[in-house]
């Protein structure tokens, strides 16, 4: 089955400690990328990346890093979290870069405490 | 960059009534308009898309139409059930050739009352 996969679904830390929410895809999808889910703001882009080792910031890059190793994986990383990452995380990705379907993730909730 | 503004934020309806969700954009390099249902606790997923060179889509219930010239796109559900009960989000991608962002609007609830 064609699917984006988050791990993990929920997840509860502490600010400061570092964490990685995990995102791969099967469907040898070239664009991937992170959205963070907030009330009245909708999706906001936190980083993109149009193929494997080639990685570019969103609109709300800050206190988060990514990384494209392999063409199915696209890890977010929180070095230290803080409660203001509080939020729900969704990875997607497009099988190129143009006006295609983006495919969603199922949704990481992240609470910072 | 790309700013894709959405209202109503909140739309409730009558069962069988249409509903109507309008978003604007600012950037004329935009030529691709996708729609995205999200219901609770899932994912969104897309429920139609329009390209620049379309003026309107229809797809059984739901119909999206684009005016280039103002800027602004609708999305339109007719008969609706309470199965359309949901947050819809509009898109706005730009194709530059480089980063190609897909902007999202805020959001409308809608709310379909029996």
């Amino acid at each position: 089955e064609a699917q984006v996969t988050q791990n993990p679904r929920y997840l509860i830390t502490v600010t400061g400690k570092k964490l990685t929410v995990t995102c791969s895809q099967n469907m040898n999808h070239e664009y991937m990328s992170w959205y963070r889910q907030d009330p009245g703001l909708g999706l906001r882009q936190i980083y993109y990346s149009m193929n494997v080792e080639v990685t570019d910031k969103g609109d709300v890059p800050e206190g988060y890093k990514v990384s494209r190793k392999e063409k199915r994986n696209f890890p977010l990383i929180l070095e230290s979290p803080s409660p203001n990452q509080t939020s729900l995380y969704f990875c997607a990705s497009r099988p190129r870069a143009d006006n295609t379907e983006a495919f969603f993730g199922q949704g990481t909730r992240l609470t910072v405490v | 960059g790309e700013n894709v503004e959405q209202h109503p934020s909140t739309l409730s309806v009558q069962e069988g009534d249409s509903a109507v969700i309008k978003c604007t954009y600012s950037d004329s390099a935009s030529n691709y308009f996708p729609w995205y249902k999200q219901e609770l606790g899932k994912r969104p997923q897309l429920i139609i898309d329009i390209r620049s060179n379309v003026g309107e889509k229809k797809d059984q219930r739901i119909a999206v139409t684009l005016n280039k010239t103002a800027k602004h796109f609708s999305l339109h559900i007719t008969e609706t059930q309470p199965e359309d009960s949901a947050v819809y989000f509009c898109a706005a991608l730009p194709f530059t050739g480089g980063g190609n962002k897909l902007t999202f609007g805020t959001g409308t609830q809608l709310k379909v009352e029996l």
